[in-house]
């Protein structure tokens, strides 16, 4: 079965400290995989792609077909990543299969 | 213009009344989606339209009905909605369908049923 799972619910973390939101999936194919951020009022945005291999914000995702999983992570936390971070992962109908989410909260 | 547009921002409604929703695009493109959000859960999935024909009806109920009018416009239209369907409901679009380039998000509209 194809699946996303984020297994944390909330995460919370100082600032300044490393950040890794967990993401696994299932899936039988080669994944395409997503981070979704959705900041307080404002829309659900894309933060970042595997195939693209970037870093946005200072957020970098490294797959792991090994381990099935694709966690964000960030070395130092900032006041203004506190949002709710989706994993999706693009099925074979080319539709998004998200994760439950992950809010992160970053405490001063 | 990179941006999704939704209106309104809010609507209340009775479940008796009939309104619509309204998303529009751009950006070039030929997939649009409609999504209902419910708060602190990822969007589900209600319709895709490729082309402007509908592609995908995830067996969402009879009182919601959508329509693409045109390659830049997509509306959602309500009738005799219950109090579940209270939620963020959610328009994206993407360049094609069958691709894997990333889905852009509109604000959403916020629907209250009374």
């Amino acid at each position: 079965a194809q699946r996303v799972t984020q297994p944390e619910k909330l995460l919370s973390v100082f600032k300044g400290a490393p950040v890794e939101l967990k993401c696994n999936y299932s899936y039988s194919g080669s994944p395409e995989l997503f981070w979704y951020v959705q900041y307080s009022r404002q829309r659900l945005q894309l933060l970042l792609r595997h195939i693209s291999r970037e870093s946005i914000k200072g957020f970098t995702a490294d797959l792991n077909k090994g381990e099935t999983s694709f966690h964000l992570k960030k070395p130092f936390a900032q006041e203004e990543d506190s949002a709710m971070y989706y994993c999706a992962l693009q099925d074979s109908n080319y539709q998004l299969i998200w994760g439950a989410g992950t809010k992160l909260i970053i405490k001063p | 213009d990179t941006e999704v547009t939704q209106t309104p921002k809010h609507l209340v409604m009775g479940m008796t009344n009939k309104k619509s929703l309204k998303c529009e695009q751009h950006m070039g493109h030929r997939a649009m989606y409609w999504y209902k959000q419910k708060a602190k859960k990822p969007p589900e999935l209600m319709f895709v339209y490729s082309y402007e024909k509908l592609s995908i009806n995830e067996s969402v109920p009879s009182r919601f009905s959508p329509e693409c009018p045109n390659s830049s416009l997509l509306n959602l239209h309500l009738h005799a909605l219950q109090p579940e369907d209270s939620a963020l409901y959610l328009c994206a679009s993407s360049q094609y369908v069958d691709s894997n380039q990333p889905q852009h998000f509109g604000d959403g509209t916020r629907l209250s049923i009374l």
